[in-house]
């Protein structure tokens, strides 16, 4: 089945930086690929996705690259800042006859100091 | 902003015992999702649900765990007879529709079975 890798799993970083986070992926058929943020009690809320169909996505400071080839797909923060501390999800998604199943990465923990 | 709710917030169990974990999704979807993260862990697939029937269920979702939509409103994940290792954060999602859609989250349940 499909198999998502995620890394780095804790990222520091200054206020202003940038931060990246990728993942690779390990089935061809997966098409869709969404990122989560999960701040410390709550559930995964969705930052942003990308289909298989388009290479890179940008919103506002967030921006998501893919490349098909090499199964790989990452996470661009710029300017970050402190409310940007999270841990960070990405997934991928097979579908089943239509239906949608997440496998997720491993996480990774960004810190923003101040 | 819609969401999707669960309850409770956190339950502790004993070992053996059955519980109901509870989930009201989001009122237009369609599509109906349990996940679970153990602690430090990544978030994993446990179900999908469509049209008052499994869609799909992973490896985890053995013969101690169902779920149901009893009412057309609330969607239960029951665990039978629960052991220790069951204990991890419970997620419910749903989505408007199937594959490639936005799943939202609830803010989940801490299950701890002693």
């Amino acid at each position: 089945g499909e198999n998502v890798e995620q890394h780095p799993s804790t990222l520091s970083v200054q206020e202003g930086d940038s931060a990246v986070i990728k993942c690779t992926y390990s089935d061809s058929a997966s098409n869709y690929f969404p990122w989560y943020k999960q701040e410390l009690g709550k559930g995964p809320q969705l930052i942003i996705d990308i289909r298989s169909n388009v290479g890179e996505k940008k919103d506002q400071r967030i921006a998501v690259t893919l490349n098909k080839t090499a199964k790989h797909f990452s996470l661009h923060i710029t300017e970050t800042q402190p409310e940007d501390s999270a841990v960070y999800f990405c997934a991928a998604s097979i579908s089943a006859a239509g239906f949608q199943k997440l496998v997720f990465g491993t996480g990774t923990r960004l810190l923003v100091s101040p | 902003e819609p969401e999707v709710t669960q309850t409770p917030s956190h339950q502790v169990t004993q070992m053996g015992q059955e519980v109901i974990l509870r989930c009201v999704p989001i009122s237009n979807h369609l599509y109906f999702y349990w996940y679970r993260q153990i602690l430090g862990q990544k978030v994993e697939f446990l179900v999908s649900f469509y049209n008052n029937e499994i869609s799909e269920k992973s490896e985890i979702f053995d013969d101690q765990f169902s779920v149901e939509r009893p009412d057309g409103s609330n969607f239960t994940l029951k665990i039978r007879s629960t052991k220790l290792e069951d204990s991890a954060m419970y997620f419910c999602a749903s989505s408007e529709t199937g594959h490639g859609t936005e799943a939202f989250f609830g803010q989940g349940t801490r299950l701890t079975v002693v």
